[in-house]
């Protein structure tokens, strides 16, 4: 069965440090991989899409690479902020029709001042 | 520009009760998805409107789940009746379809409402 896999511990680092988050997947074949933030009683809020032919993608201090082989995408926050500790969510899209995504259980991430 | 919202926040019913979830998208979204996330559990896609129509419903539990979309603007859930199981948090997400180059493409970002915590006693 499809399965994504995420950094189940939590990461902790220090402010200004660059967070990186790994989103591993296994039987299935997708067309766009995306990132989602999610914040205590909220739901996910849409940060990147990057696509099956991209290698890696940017949006300010926000990176993530797509390897198709290794079925494995990088997620890396640069100079990071207190304001980014939320839970980051892999979500795999197939492209079809119906767009459903996949999600993968999130990690926590926390940067410490 | 008005976000996706749900109604309500929060609902504790007994067991064997009726629930109904509503989920208004961003106006103009013809795309309109509900998820569920069960807690320890990863996010679960239910089911997938185009307008009115039912696109894709195959994550849809089973039968006591009735998902509506008249009118192709905002969508209801309903849980008849309720079981312990259903306990969760419902997302309701929306998304645009957009014209790029020569076909149309869905630009997939999905925008989420704040969740209904579902809690079934």
């Amino acid at each position: 069965s499809q399965k994504i896999e995420q950094n189940s511990e939590a990461l902790n680092i220090q402010e200004g440090k660059t967070a990186t988050l790994t989103c591993n997947y296994t039987n299935y074949s997708p067309a766009y991989l995306q990132w989602y933030r999610q914040d205590p009683g909220r739901g996910p809020v849409f940060l990147l899409l990057i696509r099956e032919n991209e290698k890696e993608k940017r949006k300010e201090r926000l990176k993530v690479t797509f390897d198709t082989t290794l079925k494995q995408s990088l997620f890396h926050i640069t100079a990071s902020q207190p304001a980014d500790s939320a839970t980051y969510l892999c979500a795999l899209d197939n492209a079809g029709n119906n767009r459903k995504l996949i999600w993968g259980l999130g990690t926590s991430l926390a940067v410490n001042p | 520009e008005a976000g996706v919202t749900q109604f309500p926040s929060h609902s504790v019913i007994e067991k064997g009760q009726t629930v109904t979830l509503r989920c208004d998208p961003i106006s103009g979204h013809d795309n309109l998805y509900w998820y569920r996330r069960v807690m320890g559990k990863e996010i679960k896609f239910l089911l997938h409107f185009v307008k009115e129509s039912k696109q894709d419903e195959s994550g849809m539990p089973n039968n006591r789940f009735l998902a509506e979309r008249t009118g192709g603007t905002y969508s209801t859930l309903k849980v008849q009746p309720a079981e312990l199981e259903d306990s969760g948090v419902y997302f309701c997400a929306s998304s645009q379809v957009a014209f790029g180059g020569q076909v149309w493409r869905f630009y997939n970002e999905q925008f989420f409402g704040p969740g209904t915590r579902l809690t079934v006693l």
